[in-house]
């Protein structure tokens, strides 16, 4: 069946650095790719999305490639803020199903 | 403005007790979903909705009930059977997967249970 693989966290990073958060997935056909987030207390929105190999999701400064042959879909992001600290969820979703497939989830937490 | 709406946000239940956990939704969305989500964990499908007056399993039913009367109310119930209900519980919501083969679920702002 489907899977995600998220990097454990936490991952902590100090104001203006460099994030990137790995995520590979396993499925059938050519799935969407999703990255979530989390705020604290809070339920999940949409970060990003991709539906095609090559395609590069954006938003709020966050980048991912759908990369299907190494089957990644890294998070990414060129200067973090303490306001980007929450946890980010990768997920899939194989064409024609009902159910999305999560991740386990990264929390990251930035320092000023 | 559409969304997806949860109440409470926080529920305090007896042991023994049963509770309802409200979801609504005007998205005119026809899939919706419940999870649960334990501290430092990832979400668990409990229950999932295609149309009004059809649901199915999730991975973690045992223990919860739900119906779907209306496209926009998906209400979960947990029972006295669920033996660890303490948890964060989000409603969810998208396009069915015919009309829009790769779409995003769109979330609720959760409720937290806990049992005393």
């Amino acid at each position: 069946g489907d899977s995600v693989t998220q990097m454990e966290g936490p991952v902590t990073l100090s104001e203006e650095a460099f994030l990137t958060i790995n995520c590979t997935y396993t499925a059938t056909g050519y799935p969407s790719l999703f990255w979530y987030v989390q705020y604290p207390g809070e339920g999940l929105q949409l970060l990003l999305k991709a539906t095609k190999a090559d395609d590069k999701g954006s938003n709020k400064g966050f980048e991912a490639t759908y990369r299907k042959e190494t089957t990644s879909f890294h998070l990414e992001k060129g200067s973090v803020q303490v306001s980007d600290s929450a946890v980010y969820f990768c997920a899939l979703k194989s064409g024609g199903s009902y159910i999305p497939t999560f991740g386990r989830g990264t929390s990251l937490i930035v320092h000023p | 403005d559409g969304g997806i709406t949860q109440s409470p946000k926080y529920l305090f239940r007896k042991e023994g007790q049963n509770v309802t956990l409200s979801c609504e939704q005007n998205l005119n969305h026809d899939a919706m979903y419940w999870y649960r989500q334990d501290p430092g964990q990832g979400l668990r499908l409990i229950y999932y909705s295609q149309i009004v007056n059809d649901f199915q399993k999730g991975d973690i039913a045992e223990g919860y009930s739900v119906s779907r009367e209306k496209k926009e109310s998906f209400p979960l119930t947990v029972t006295s059977a669920q033996k660890n209900p303490t948890a964060f519980y989000l409603c969810a919501s998208s396009m069915p997967a015919g009309q829009q083969p790769y779409n995003e679920q769109f979330f609720g702002p959760g409720t937290r249970l806990t049992v005393l």
